[in-house]
């Protein structure tokens, strides 16, 4: 295992769309992380996972997105009826069950860009 | 809730040239506190972590940062930096107790030239 995965690495797509994204993480990894990084800004967390338990939403994470990890492995982020103002890149990271000290394993990202 | 600031958004310096990327937190409760360091086209990584113990602590490239409680700063350092550190550099924290997720700094680009 190489590491976390993302696909697509980049999508673009027109306001009002629907896009998913996959994140595979780590295999030995129960946690799994999304956030989403705008310009200048830090990642700002958006969901997390524990196996497949949905343990947290942020209150970014509004109704049109909606996150799964069915079988506590890889994982999707769908944005439904996308917005300029998705335009960003969504990060994925997983890491192992060590509570707050453990070290996030980050992917590359998934850049979103709504015309 | 904790945040992080990182005062400098970017930082030039020429090669072998001291670095600091200043830190600043603030929580009400004790807090874990990283750098992470993202490399151009890559994710971010782990470049280092504060738990517990010495207040000074060391990457294995050379970087390292002092925990200071008083300051609520967590500063990070390099004595003589190359053309390879060019990244940018993300302090997070989180907090000691109970579960949280990692809250970032907005980042700080370190560009070094020759």
């Amino acid at each position: 295992d190489t590491g976390v995965s993302q696909d697509p690495r980049h999508k673009i797509t027109k306001r009002g769309q629907n896009v998913t994204f996959r994140c595979d993480p780590i295999s030995e990894h129960n946690r799994l992380y999304w956030y989403r990084q705008t310009l200048g800004q830090g990642p700002e967390f958006l969901t997390y996972f524990q196996n497949e338990a949905q343990l947290e939403k942020s209150r970014l994470l509004s109704d049109r997105f909606s996150a799964e990890r069915p079988k506590g492995s890889f994982s999707t982020l769908e944005i439904q009826r996308t917005e300029q103002g998705d335009s960003a890149m969504y990060l994925c990271a997983s890491s192992e069950d060590s509570g707050n000290t453990g070290e996030l394993f980050f992917g590359e990202g998934s850049r979103l860009t709504v015309l | 809730a904790q945040s992080v600031t990182q005062l400098d958004s970017q930082v030039p310096v020429f090669e072998e040239a001291p670095v600091e990327l200043r830190c600043n937190y603030s929580s009400s409760v004790s807090v874990y506190l990283f750098w992470y360091v993202q490399y151009p086209n890559q994710g971010l990584q782990l470049l280092l972590k504060y738990l517990s113990g010495s207040t000074l602590v060391e990457s294995i490239n050379g970087f390292e940062a002092e925990f200071n409680k008083s300051q609520t700063s967590f500063h990070l350092r390099k004595p003589s930096v190359h053309i390879s550190d060019t990244a940018e550099y993300f302090c997070a924290a989180t907090p000691r107790s109970g579960y949280s997720t990692l809250t970032f700094g907005k980042g700080t680009m370190l560009l070094v030239s020759p």
